[in-house]
């Protein structure tokens, strides 16, 4: 069964305790891997794409990469501003169908 | 300019209204999408349409009807919800279908 499943849940930092966000995938023909912030009662911002395996991106203090099978979002000295909601997404072909699937996302909270 | 718009911000309807959702974008874009987004739950894709044609229909109830009158604008239109349809309605736009989305700030829609 295809799945897209983010670990963890929530996770607290304290400000400037680096961490990673895991985003696993059991698809087949990967189109995209994408990562998402979304913020209370607003749209998802878009953070990242990745297209294959071994491919990094970064961004200030986030720093995305890609393996056949998982997605870490690294975050290096997190500031409380980086409080947020994580999301992963995944576009995949599903025999002739294309298919764009979300994970259930990871509540970061940053503490002062 | 990255900007997705939609209106209303908010809207209450009864369970016998007819109302529409609406958003624009004008960055050229050849891709529109609807999600539902219940509270702590990632969005859920409901609509797809790829150069003004429904490309992806996740089996949503009729009560839901999409219309992409042009490239750059995309309806939602609502008949006879029910209380669960309650929800934040998320419209995004990317370059084509598996490119990075950009979200617009969502309508709340609260079904009476």
């Amino acid at each position: 069964e295809d799945q897209v499943t983010q670990s963890p849940e929530a996770l607290r930092l304290q400000e400037g305790e680096s961490s990673s966000l895991n985003c696993s995938y059991t698809v087949s023909g990967l189109r995209g891997l994408f990562w998402y912030r979304q913020d209370p009662g607003k749209g998802p911002e878009f953070l990242f794409t990745l297209y294959s395996a071994g491919e990094e991106k970064e961004k200030e203090r986030l720093k995305a990469t890609l393996t056949k099978k998982e997605s870490f979002l690294h975050i290096t000295a997190p500031k409380p501003e980086d409080s947020a909601t994580y999301l992963c997404a995944v576009w995949y072909s599903s025999g002739s169908a294309r298919q764009l699937t979300f994970g259930s996302g990871t509540q970061l909270t940053v503490l002062p | 300019d990255t900007e997705v718009t939609q209106t209303p911000k908010h809207l209450v309807m009864g369970m016998t209204n007819k109302k529409s959702l609406k958003c624009e974008q004008h960055m050229g874009h050849r891709a529109m999408y609807w999600y539902k987004q219940k509270a702590k739950k990632p969005p859920e894709l409901m609509f797809v349409y790829s150069y003004e044609k429904l490309s992806i229909n996740e089996s949503v109830p009729s009560r839901f009807s999409p219309e992409c009158p042009n490239s750059s604008l995309l309806n939602l239109h609502l008949h006879a919800l029910q209380p669960e349809d309650s929800a934040l309605y998320l419209c995004a736009s990317s370059q084509y279908v598996d490119y990075e989305q950009y979200f617009g700030p969502g309508t709340r829609l609260t079904v009476t």
